[in-house]
């Protein structure tokens, strides 16, 4: 079974700055199978990011992904007061990471 | 417009059981994986489980110990979750979730929530 770590836990920026956030694999991941999604407090989850780089549909493009193997990296350019929420990374439609936690003050 | 709607969630005792549905539409839902994740109380999210479009195979989470079952009916455009067994330990937001894109859940219901408690 394949375990993800996300870090930091909590991040606390402010507006126009950018966000990195980390998504770490316990075993390789093909980049075809990992995903990011946003959710706000009381909301679903929202699909941002899928196969490592591509945005879903009606995501902007100050989010961006990279990464392979077993380390991933979600990056949120120019962020605004509307991104505060917790970005879950996940791997080949099933597990998910514990989650990060980006606080825009 | 895609649209899920789940239903069945409640109270109800430990040991218990209880059947939640999914009923969709806006798309073609014989063409698509269909998922099952919860979240509890102030935690992350859990994937539960999955079925392919034809139903012809479905995939568990290991923690879920064999009771829980996912099911679909095409002809309903409806998803479905039976849990049995229940301790407090289930006790989440149930969201059903489409595979619109690879290994990605493009669209989600607005969740229903189950809590297990005598």
């Amino acid at each position: 079974e394949i375990v993800l770590t996300q870090s930091p836990g909590t991040l606390s920026l402010s507006p126009g700055e950018t966000a990195t956030l980390s998504c770490r694999a316990s075993q390789s991941v093909s980049s075809s199978f990992l995903a990011w999604y946003q959710q706000k407090p009381g909301q679903a989850p929202r699909l941002l990011i899928y196969g490592t780089s591509t945005r879903a549909t009606g995501i902007p493009d100050r989010f961006s992904g990279s990464g392979s193997g077993t380390d991933f990296t979600l990056t949120i350019a120019g962020l605004e007061p509307e991104d505060s929420a917790v970005y879950y990374c996940q791997q080949r439609g099933s597990s998910f990471g514990p989650g990060t936690k980006v606080d825009i003050k | 417009e895609v649209q899920l709607v789940e239903s069945g969630g409640g109270l109800v005792q430990p040991g218990g059981s209880l059947r939640l549905s999914c009923a969709a539409s806006g798309f073609t839902f014989s063409g698509f994986w269909m998922n099952w994740v919860r979240q509890a109380p102030g935690k992350g999210l859990e994937w539960v489980a999955n079925i392919k479009a034809d139903g012809g195979e479905k995939y568990y989470a290991d923690s879920l110990k064999g009771r829980f079952t996912i099911s679909r009916d095409n002809a309903k455009n409806s998803l479905y979750l039976q849990m049995s067994s229940l301790s407090a330990e289930d006790t989440a937001v149930y969201f059903c979730a489409r595979s619109g894109v690879p290994y990605g859940f493009e669209n989600w219901g607005q969740g229903t929530l189950v809590t297990v408690s005598s």
